[in-house]
């Protein structure tokens, strides 16, 4: 099954305003969490991380809000620009088992219109 | 500084023929990631190396895959007999042991299987 689900295929925002991207996971064992930028035929470039022991982080535009018991995670762009037009994967891992894989969300294309 | 470097970029073959991918991670990074990404499935783990010994391989097909670690600077991912099925970007990741979390992507190998 799907273990890290993103279920909004899209988003289009207007620049300036504020993009919201959603993720929700299944695992309760996951302890990290993850967000990664790509555009076409580039690879995944990581963005912003937590881990389960916080529930928020912030970096400039960009922050991350993980909410352990509705096993959720958001990321927030704020002052959204066109350059943000991208995919956005979202990602989450467990540690503990010994194996560091990520398990990633299907996707979300953000559109930002100017 | 050099980022992960995949080789080659794209890959042409025939159906049953045989296809190897190769992976050079970051200097110093010890753990090496190995995902697939295709438009259905999106972004799948495969493999994971942490100081060359395979550590995860729940992702594999088991049939025909087969990943090696012969040296910290580099891995490969062989698939035998190609199928039409196996047309995807192969990514291989890799990161510090000990911040495992935070993986570095290479730019993928698109492989073709005619």
């Amino acid at each position: 099954g799907q273990q890290v689900k993103q279920s909004s295929p899209s988003l289009t925002v207007q620049e300036g305003g504020i993009s919201i991207l959603n993720c929700d996971y299944e695992n309760d064992m996951f302890d990290y969490f993850a967000w990664y930028k790509k555009y076409p035929d580039n690879s995944p470039t990581l963005l912003i991380s937590v881990r389960s022991n916080v529930d928020k982080r912030e970096d400039g535009r960009l922050t991350v809000f993980l909410n352990k018991s509705g096993k959720h995670f958001s990321l927030h762009i704020t002052a959204s620009q066109p350059e943000d037009t991208a995919v956005y994967l979202c990602a989450a891992g467990e540690n503990q088992g010994g194996s560091a894989k990520l398990i990633f969300g299907e996707g979300t294309k953000l559109t930002v219109s100017s | 500084n050099a980022g992960v470097i995949q080789t080659p970029r794209h890959k042409v073959t025939g159906k049953g023929q045989e296809a190897t991918l190769w992976c050079e991670p970051i200097s110093g990074h010890s753990a090496v990631f190995w995902y697939r990404q295709t438009i259905v499935q999106g972004l799948e783990f495969l493999t994971y190396f942490r100081n060359q010994a395979p550590i995860d391989d729940s992702g594999m097909p088991k049939e025909r895959f087969s990943a090696q670690m012969p040296n910290q600077s580099h891995s490969t991912l062989k698939i035998q007999s190609t199928q039409p099925q196996d047309s995807a970007v192969y990514l291989c990741a890799s990161s510090l042991v000990g911040n495992q979390d935070t993986q570095y992507f290479g730019p993928g190998t698109r492989l073709l299987v005619l």
